[in-house]
């Protein structure tokens, strides 16, 4: 069974870079097709898709898409030796505060619907 | 896509039915005939968790008291009867196009 555990600072200071990683266990993160997406959660608010990324060569999309009001500041990658994901945002501020989730997301030629989410991990920006 | 939900907060009495409506601000059925919206529920202390895909669809393990309908904009989630682990925040969200939107949740509380 597929799960997935996100790992990564819970403090991050001002205008430096938040970085999370997801582990993937129970399966390869190259197996799929499947996209592996990053979530966000301010406290008591709703959620904010972050962006997606590809492990396999069986998406069509180019492998990464992003939420274009975080696009400036995002990257992500994928470490296959690793079976995890990455994410990193740049110049954070405390709007960046939130649980972070990361998820695996279906193709949009089955369903797009994340499937399995991690437990979640809280980060705050704070000096 | 703009993702709108109603109510916002839904107390109901064990064994009662409960329906939570979502709009979308443009249509989500695609040519293959699917809708592209998915309901998840947040549990109290829990990652969100997949209830229905594709408007209908239950996903494994979902219990089928829980029901999906809806075609283009407009949607909703049905519970038949309402039991205390159904607890929680239900978010509605379009997988038709990135960004992926949400809507803003309904807090279902028991009475």
């Amino acid at each position: 069974q597929v799960q997935l555990l996100e790992s990564g600072p819970g403090l991050v200071k001002p205008s430096q870079t938040l970085s999370l990683t997801c582990v993937v266990s129970g399966g390869s993160i190259t197996s799929g097709p499947y996209y592996w997406s990053w979530i966000r959660q301010p406290a008591g608010k709703g959620l904010e898709w972050i962006g997606r990324i590809s492990a396999s060569g069986s998406t069509n999309s180019g492998g990464i898409n992003e939420n274009p009001s975080l696009k400036s500041r995002l990257s992500m990658s994928v470490d296959s030796s690793r079976n995890q994901f990455s994410l990193r945002l740049d110049s954070v501020t405390a709007a960046d505060t939130a649980v972070y989730y990361c998820a695996r997301t279906q193709l949009p030629d089955t369903t797009g619907a994340f499937d399995i989410w991690g437990q979640g991990t809280l980060v705050t920006v704070s000096s | 896509t703009v993702m709108t939900q109603s109510p916002l907060s839904l107390p109901v009495t064990p064994g009662e039915p409960a329906s939570i409506s979502c709009r979308s601000s443009q249509s989500l059925l695609l040519s293959n005939r699917h809708n592209y919206l998915d309901w998840y529920v947040q549990r109290p202390g829990q990652s969100p968790q997949l209830l229905i895909y594709l408007g209908s669809n239950r996903a494994s393990g979902v219990p089928d008291r829980f029901s999906g309908s809806g075609s283009g904009t407009d949607f909703t989630l049905r519970i038949s009867r309402v039991e205390a682990e159904d607890v929680g925040v239900y978010y509605c969200m379009q997988a038709l196009e990135t960004p992926y939107t949400f809507g803003q949740g309904t807090k279902l509380e028991i009475k």
